[in-house]
């Protein structure tokens, strides 16, 4: 139990396009999703924090008009990367929690974005 | 908010002996850390976690500690095998709440 799914696995793009990134919970409901991005051989760094039904509460320093994040349903949060540079290129994985006041993050297999 | 340092950054082993990893944390509210696995181009899998309320966990080969007192806590990995080989994060968080990763550990385990 307990996967999350991502999709798509791999996107190339322009830059100055936009890119949407899905990320799902596919047998359980996630009232929390987190967006990370991680660069090579770095860290994962928190991007920001989707509740179902609420805006996102975005890391300092994460741009919320750049990265806009929808959390539409307790099982699909989607990231939107608007305007993409070459600098957004990036591994970008989700992870959702299976309720509120569970610690538990199961993570998404990433989407690997390279903006041209 | 909360600060995680990890090390060491890199570490490589001989089959078979032990590893350590250690990680301290800034937030004295945090009350759950838990370990994540990620080979190259994957996604992190939890190998094991630890909440505040108790000081070691173990689960097969793999162990860890937690000093509250000090913020320290620790990832202890025994007879360590090739496939054992991959990064290691730990994180440090609290319930209904976010959690923050340390910078990662890069395990090579030697034949």
């Amino acid at each position: 139990g307990a996967v999350v799914s991502q999709h798509p696995s791999r996107v190339i793009c322009k830059s100055g396009t936009s890119v949407k990134i899905e990320c799902r919970s596919l047998d359980f409901q996630a009232t929390t999703m987190f967006w990370y991005r991680q660069f090579p051989k770095q860290s994962l760094m928190l991007m920001a924090t989707s509740n179902e039904g609420s805006k996102a509460t975005y890391e300092q320093g994460v741009e919320k008009d750049k990265f806009l994040i929808n959390h539409a349903s307790l099982t699909l949060s989607t990231l939107t990367v608007t305007s993409a540079h070459p600098e957004d290129s990036s591994f970008y994985i989700c992870s959702a929690r299976v309720r509120t006041l569970s610690d538990t993050q199961y993570f998404g297999p990433g989407t690997r974005l390279t903006v041209l | 908010g909360e600060n995680v340092e990890q090390h060491p950054s890199t570490l490589s082993v001989q089959e078979g002996d032990s590893a350590v990893i250690k990680c301290t944390y800034s937030d004295s509210a945090s009350n759950y850390f838990p370990w994540y696995k990620q080979e190259l181009g994957k996604r992190p899998q939890l190998i094991i976690d630890i909440r505040s309320n108790v000081g070691e966990k173990k689960d097969q080969r793999i162990a860890v500690t937690l000093n509250k007192t000090a913020k320290h806590f620790s990832l202890h990995i025994t007879e360590t095998q090739p496939e054992d080989s991959a990064v290691y994060f730990c994180a440090a968080g609290s319930s209904a709440s976010k959690i923050i990763f340390g910078s990662g550990t890069r395990l090579s385990i030697r034949p």
